[in-house]
């Protein structure tokens, strides 16, 4: 049973439009969330986060949305670039883990962004 | 500051066959942790070790196991491979344990089980 899910397998965006990536969980003890980017053979690369007592976390142009009452959360990059083009994963964790928390991992969508 | 290195980068398996990968953490870090990524599964997490101790597991069989040595360099093996085996294997480190501080992933390491 996948605990973080991102439906999208893939999402095609034109150069300088908005891309949104979608995210949603089932674990209602998730309450930390985090973005992370990976190109090819490479491994995945930080690139924002937020914690459940927030709704929103901006970082230049990329946006992190959280509705927890929906279990959903979304990544907004504005605008769009070439070199935005990677598979991107959703991650969350909980606190109850104690000092064992883990991250969860979402199965990732590829985004392409066409010049 | 030397990011997190993994080795081999590419192997190539036979079925039943037992495999070791081997992860060096940045300077510094402690917690090493391991997953696995296929098409479609994302990646899934396989252990944490902090200071030579097991500290987290996630849902895979016993062929997997682990350890780290003293000076945080961490290896993963697996036996009796089976073809479903096949995946990107990549090792993260962190100053501290992964669910508190940002996890640094290396490259991977690409096995193919035949």
């Amino acid at each position: 049973d996948q605990q973080v899910k991102q439906n999208s397998p893939s999402l095609s965006v034109q150069e300088g439009r908005i891309s949104i990536l979608n995210c949603d969980y089932t674990n209602s003890m998730f309450d930390y969330f985090l973005w992370y980017k990976k190109y090819p053979a490479e491994g995945p690369t930080f690139l924002i986060s937020i914690s459940s007592i927030k709704d929103k976390n901006e970082d230049g142009r990329f946006t992190v949305f959280l509705n927890k009452s929906a279990k959903h959360l979304s990544l907004h990059i504005v605008p769009s670039q070439p070199g935005d083009s990677a598979v991107y994963f959703c991650a969350a964790t909980d606190s109850t883990g104690g000092s064992a928390r883990q991250l969860t991992f979402g199965s990732g969508t590829q985004l392409t962004v066409l010049p | 500051k030397a990011g997190v290195t993994q080795t081999p980068r590419y192997l190539i398996k036979t079925r039943g066959q037992q495999v070791t990968l081997s992860c060096s953490p940045i300077s510094g870090h402690r917690s090493v942790s391991w997953y696995q990524q296929t098409p479609g599964q994302g990646l899934q997490f396989l252990f944490e070790y902090f200071s030579e101790t097991q500290r987290n597991k996630g849902n895979f069989p016993g062929r997997f196991s682990g350890r780290q040595f003293s000076n945080s360099r961490s290896e993963m093996n697996v036996s009796t491979l089976e073809l479903g085996d096949s995946a990107l294997y990549l090792c993260a480190s962190s100053v501290g344990l992964a669910g508190t501080y940002e996890q640094y992933f290396g490259p991977g390491t690409r096995l193919t089980v035949t």
